[in-house]
């Protein structure tokens, strides 16, 4: 099946640094990911619509400039953690669709951020 | 605004017995729904995604069903087994080319041996 990797599975970083997260697609196109973020023992919840070639689409109360958002080709979008800080701990997970058939989403393995 | 939500949170039953996880949603305009496993601290499996048009999917022990005008789908787990035990994550995608999925809670299934 389709497989979603990201890079890194884990990182810890200092409050005001910048963390930046890949997401591939494996053996797919994805003009479409989506970047997801889940508090411990809570659902996920959409960061934001990565477009490759475009800009990114954040949903409401996501901070663009916080969360950069880059689709730079067919199989890879990042999404970049700028000046960190300790609320923005938590797992983030992407996911791209298939453009064809029933467009089933797969999703990576996330990615756990640590800021101290 | 779609909103899904899972019912129970948590689950916990003994090894073997057959079980039902229900999600509903508030917006039929759906165009599919799909039922994910996600192991602690881990990713999303996609386990079975049904088709606005359908009625149910199986995939082995697992059959899920849909009823989208009553904005409704249960997950069955036949034969329970303790690999099972994971947190059980239904989601629906928007009508049209979005691709957005908007996730429930969660249901954490616990089979116990």
């Amino acid at each position: 099946g389709a497989v979603v990797s990201q890079h890194p599975s884990w990182v810890i970083c200092k409050s005001g640094t910048s963390v930046k997260i890949e997401c591939r697609s494996l053996d797919f196109q994805a003009t479409t990911m989506f970047w997801y973020r889940q508090f411990p023992k809570q659902s996920l919840m959409l960061m934001a619509t990565s477009n490759e070639g475009s800009k990114a689409t954040y949903e409401q109360g996501v901070e663009k400039d916080k969360f950069l958002i880059n689709h730079a080709s067919l199989t890879l979008s990042t999404l970049t953690v700028t000046s960190a800080h300790p609320e923005d701990s938590s797992f983030y997970i992407c996911s791209a669709p298939r453009a064809s058939g029933t467009h089933e989403q797969y999703f990576g393995p996330g990615t756990r951020l640590t800021v101290t | 605004k779609q909103e899904v939500t899972q019912i129970p949170a948590a689950l916990s039953v003994p090894e073997g017995e057959n079980l039902v996880l229900n999600c509903s949603f508030t917006d039929s305009a759906i165009y599919n729904l799909q039922w994910f496993r996600q192991d602690p601290g881990k990713g999303l499996t996609s386990l079975l995604l049904i088709q606005s048009s359908q009625r149910e999917q199986t995939s082995g022990r697992l059959n899920a069903s849909l009823d989208k005008s009553s904005g409704r789908s249960t997950l069955y787990i036949a034969a329970s087994q303790p690999g099972d035990s994971a947190t059980y994550l239904c989601a629906v995608r928007k009508s049209g080319n979005t691709g957005k999925l908007i996730f429930g809670q969660g249901t954490t299934l616990q089979v116990k041996p």
